[in-house]
């Protein structure tokens, strides 16, 4: 089983750029959640996706960031613009609970290697 | 405010010896409990977990204990061994504002390096 993808793995740019991140989650997987950890910290929610609608989005700085999941599958989370506190690594997961809250492994979220932002 | 507290930055232990990691948590909401492990350059996968309805949780090499009065958590490692060097994150879940939502809230992660 493919595990969730994202790209790019690296970024780089000056404070005020735009930047975009993509992630494909597990084939399957009707949640999706994107997460910023910052450098010695854990990951931090920004935003969760039950198919295509948002379910938590309440730690996304809706003034610069913003989040869409067409069609249900793939996601794609933006910048515009940032800034240099928004160095950090963008981590996407997926898990297959389908709203239903019940305990165990089918709550599990598996994560994608993340991409790693850079601000100048 | 940090609702899960992982209090010791690393940790270093000796092959073959037992490494205990530490989670605290403050919301008494939380019912169910992670632990997910990292290597570098990766995401994090999941470990192990454990319900509140309960007070330990056994996979192999991994143990986890919880103690509600206390609001404490901890990870056991019995025996260690060198491929298991890495961050070790706690997270907790309580039900979300709406019915399903998973929210996982994670504490700072404790690096674990096993010294063979």
């Amino acid at each position: 089983e493919a595990g969730v993808a994202q790209s790019p793995r690296y970024k780089i740019i000056e404070k005020r750029q735009s930047v975009a991140f993509w992630c494909n989650p597990i084939s399957g997987h009707a949640t999706l959640y994107w997460y910023q950890q910052i450098l010695g910290q854990g990951p931090k929610l920004l935003i969760q996706f039950q198919n295509n609608g948002v379910v938590d989005d309440s730690q996304l700085p809706k003034d610069r960031f913003s989040a869409e999941r067409l069609k249900g599958v793939d996601s794609t989370l933006k910048i515009q613009p940032a800034k240099l506190e928004d160095s950090a690594v963008y981590l996407c997961a997926s898990s297959p609970n389908l709203g239903v809250r019940t305990s165990g492994r089918d709550n599990e979220q598996f994560f994608g290697p993340g991409t790693r932002l850079t601000v100048l | 405010d940090q609702q899960v507290k992982q209090n010791s930055p690393s940790l270093s232990v000796q092959e073959g010896r037992i490494s205990i990691l530490n989670c605290d948590y403050t919301n008494s909401m939380f019912d169910y409990f992670l632990w997910y492990k990292k290597y570098p350059a990766e995401g994090p996968t999941f470990l192990i977990s454990i319900s509140s309805i309960k007070d330990k949780n056994e996979d192999g090499r991994f143990t986890v204990f919880l103690n509600k009065s206390a609001k404490h958590l901890s990870l056991h490692i019995v025996p260690s061994q060198p491929g298991d060097s890495a961050v070790y994150f706690c997270a907790a879940s309580s039900e979300g504002a709406r019915w399903g939502a998973q929210k996982l809230v994670f504490g700072q992660g404790t690096r674990l390096t096993i010294n063979p």
